[in-house]
């Protein structure tokens, strides 16, 4: 299957700092990327969804001032969370796919975010 | 969109077949049936994904009935590598919505 990046991994940051994550997909060229947030034995829950050279669609309840999105190029899309703070801990995801109903989405590993 | 019941958690031992049932009433025509895994701390990986009748691959098989009115996620032989959350999602590919999943817990 297609390979989806995400950078870094884990990060730590202080309360009020930004934190910007990579998404990338490796072997292929995705139209559409996602961003997902998954807290502690919850569900993933959709963020936003964004096509490259447009801005994001953010879900209901998401500050799009707070979380920028960038998807400039068909295989990188950047996640920003500006002013973080404690409750923005969280297991950031993304995911790649294309435009096509019946197309899976393919998953990056993954980025833990811990604001202290 | 349409909203999915699974069973939150479900035990088995290593060299069962595992059958994990969703229920999804209010299907819509277009809808695919997609079923992902997902290990602690990692993204959700694809299993399998169906639209009616019968879906093999080389990790798992999807039933389908008619009425596509629910789903049977059939994993053969399971492993403790297979211990994971499963979930099964039902809808557009360019926008999932998740449900909590079911843990499986596959024991020794």
């Amino acid at each position: 299957g297609a390979v989806v990046s995400q950078h870094p991994s884990w990060v730590i940051c202080k309360s009020g700092t930004s934190v910007k994550i990579e998404c990338r997909s490796l072997d292929f060229q995705a139209t559409t990327m996602f961003w997902y947030r998954q807290f502690p034995k919850q569900s993933l829950m959709l963020m936003a969804t964004s096509n490259e050279g447009s801005k994001a669609t953010y879900e209901q309840g998401v500050e799009k001032d707070k979380f920028l999105i960038n998807h400039a190029s068909l295989t990188l899309s950047t996640l920003t969370v500006t002013s973080a703070h404690p409750e923005d801990s969280s297991f950031y995801i993304c995911s790649a796919g294309w435009t096509s109903a019946n197309n899976e989405q393919f998953f990056g590993p993954g980025t833990r975010l811990t604001v202290l | 969109l349409a909203k999915t019941t699974q069973p939150i958690s479900m035990d088995s031992y290593e060299g069962q077949e595992v059958n994990i049932t969703c229920s999804h009433n209010n299907i819509a025509t277009n809808d695919y049936i997609t079923w992902y895994q997902q290990f602690p701390s990692q993204g959700p990986r694809f299993i399998i994904q169906g639209y009616k009748t019968k879906v093999t691959n080389e990790v798992a098989s999807l039933f389908i009935p008619a009425d596509r009115k629910s789903s049977t996620l059939s994993l053969p032989r399971v492993s403790l590598s297979d211990t994971a959350v499963y979930y099964c999602l039902v809808g557009d590919n360019r926008k999932l919505i998740w449900g909590l999943g079911t843990s499986l817990a596959v024991n020794p």
